[in-house]
């Protein structure tokens, strides 16, 4: 596609539920990052892919969080049984190789959490 | 680890005039990159402007341009002739050997007409 695309773009959730975030990048962008926004906040790393291979993933900040990439396209970032510390905006971003070039990012998700 | 600073959390300019936002870094590395990201209410955080950290030579892009102290570890962004579209959150965005970014904690800017 033209550009990177979230959804869904708001996600309201009770405290326990599960979520389900998801990130098209664009066609071709082997990699992709997710990236959490606290309000006011700059965005902090969650976790990396390179194609289908989940590099990196020291950013997740409990075992709750898990992100898959099965195919190498389009990812998904689950949360388990959220807590009211997940509310924020979740952003995905790709780029062809490393992010020499920067990133392109998507709108994001804003997840609140009731 | 790396850090990345954003000691001005507002600021402000008239249409027209120019300003600049600042930026200091923290790191052990020598080669890496640093870039300033745009994000509009829309969410959307847009490239500004990128440098390699071996470049002695500042970057511009139109009406932005850098002035990067490597020494100091400053990388400030100075935004000229400002347009009422440039009122957004900026970030200051650091890149060492992992792919990774590590962002400052953003600058909202305000443009008066």
């Amino acid at each position: 596609g033209a550009g990177v695309s979230q959804s869904p773009r708001y996600k309201v959730a009770k405290r326990g539920q599960d979520v389900a975030l998801r990130c098209d990048p664009i066609s071709g962008h082997v990699s992709l990052f997710w990236y959490q926004q606290a309000l006011g906040q700059g965005p902090e790393f969650l976790t990396y892919f390179q194609n289908e291979a989940q590099l990196d993933k020291s950013g997740l900040p409990s075992d709750r969080f898990f992100a898959e990439r099965p195919e190498g396209s389009v990812s998904t970032l689950k949360i388990q049984r959220t807590q009211k510390e997940d509310s924020a905006v979740y952003l995905c971003a790709s780029s062809w190789g490393g992010a020499n070039y920067g990133y392109t990012f998507g709108s994001g998700t804003r997840l609140t959490v009731v | 680890a790396q850090t990345v600073t954003q000691s001005q959390p507002e600021m402000s300019v008239q249409e027209a005039e120019t300003v600049t936002l600042s930026c200091t870094y923290d790191t052990s590395e020598s080669d890496y990159y640093l870039f300033w990201y745009k994000q509009p209410p829309s969410r959307q955080m847009i490239l500004v402007i990128r440098q390699e950290a071996y470049k002695q030579q500042n970057a511009t892009e139109n009406r932005f341009s850098v002035n990067f102290q490597k020494a100091a570890k400053s990388f400030s962004l100075k935004i000229s002739d400002s347009q009422l579209g440039d009122a957004a959150m900026y970030f200051c965005a650091y890149k060492g050997g992992y792919n990774k970014l590590i962002f400052g904690a953003g600058t909202r800017l305000a443009v008066h007409p």
